[in-house]
């Protein structure tokens, strides 16, 4: 069983950078599957942040990316995420994800159908 | 980025009703369509892929169905472990982006 868990500081400062861990067990995060990063503000709805393969492939939501660098680490089974020039509107629940994926002629893709989920980190940005 | 619009944004059911929520996409996502349930204070969970295919280990009082940009969610006779929020989402491009939500409620 595939168990996903963030980590990381639940406090961080306006303009401070944001940096998550999510670990994986119970399965290899150099599978053909692709490692997301999704958030929900409280209260609100859910946004996808952006994803990674376990070659450094990655993809971000436009509307964060000047902003995003998600990474892995294949030795220690785990990819994080950071978010720089926070403010109060990124405070919100960070969830790391796992999601689909396929290889077909030579490229593999992410299908983000996010089947294995961690608990969720609250993050909240304030001084 | 593709909007996604859920109807009706709550709704109060009874056990044992049957329950359909409503996805429309703002342009033609094919059958990238994805379902998940998640109840307060816990991590959405995937019920639903592919429009109509069901995640493994997930009731089968759970059915989805649509393609191009109208989709459903039933639920053939609600259990009290139902009363949750619903989401989908659209996985056709990138950025994959989510409906705001379908809060049912116990009646």
């Amino acid at each position: 069983q595939v168990q996903l868990q963030e980590s990381g500081p639940g406090l961080v400062k306006p303009s401070g950078t944001l940096s998550l861990t999510c670990a994986v067990s119970g399965g290899s995060i150099s599978s053909s599957n692709w490692w997301s990063w999704v958030r929900q503000p409280p209260g609100k709805g859910l946004e996808w942040i952006g994803e990674i393969y376990h070659s450094g492939s990655t993809n971000y939501n436009p509307s964060l990316k000047s902003r995003v660098t998600i990474s892995v680490d294949k030795s220690k089974n785990q990819f994080s995420l950071k978010l720089s020039s926070v403010t109060a509107a990124d405070t919100a629940v960070y969830y790391c994800a796992r999601g689909t994926g396929y290889c077909s002629g030579g490229s593999c893709y992410s299908s983000q159908n996010f089947d294995y989920w961690g608990q969720g980190t609250l993050v909240t940005v304030s001084s | 980025d593709i909007q996604m619009t859920q109807s009706p944004s709550s709704l109060s059911a009874s056990v044992g009703d049957r329950v359909t929520i409503t996805c429309r996409a703002s342009q033609s996502i094919s059958s990238y369509l994805n379902w998940y349930q998640q109840k307060p204070g816990k991590a959405p969970k995937l019920l639903i892929y592919a429009a109509s295919s069901l995640q493994s280990g997930v009731p089968s009082r759970f059915s989805g169905s649509g393609s191009g940009t109208d989709f459903t969610l039933t639920i053939s006779s609600l259990q009290p472990e139902d009363f949750a929020t619903y989401y989908c989402q659209q996985s056709y491009s990138t950025p994959s982006t989510f409906g705001q939500g379908t809060r049912l409620e116990i009646k």
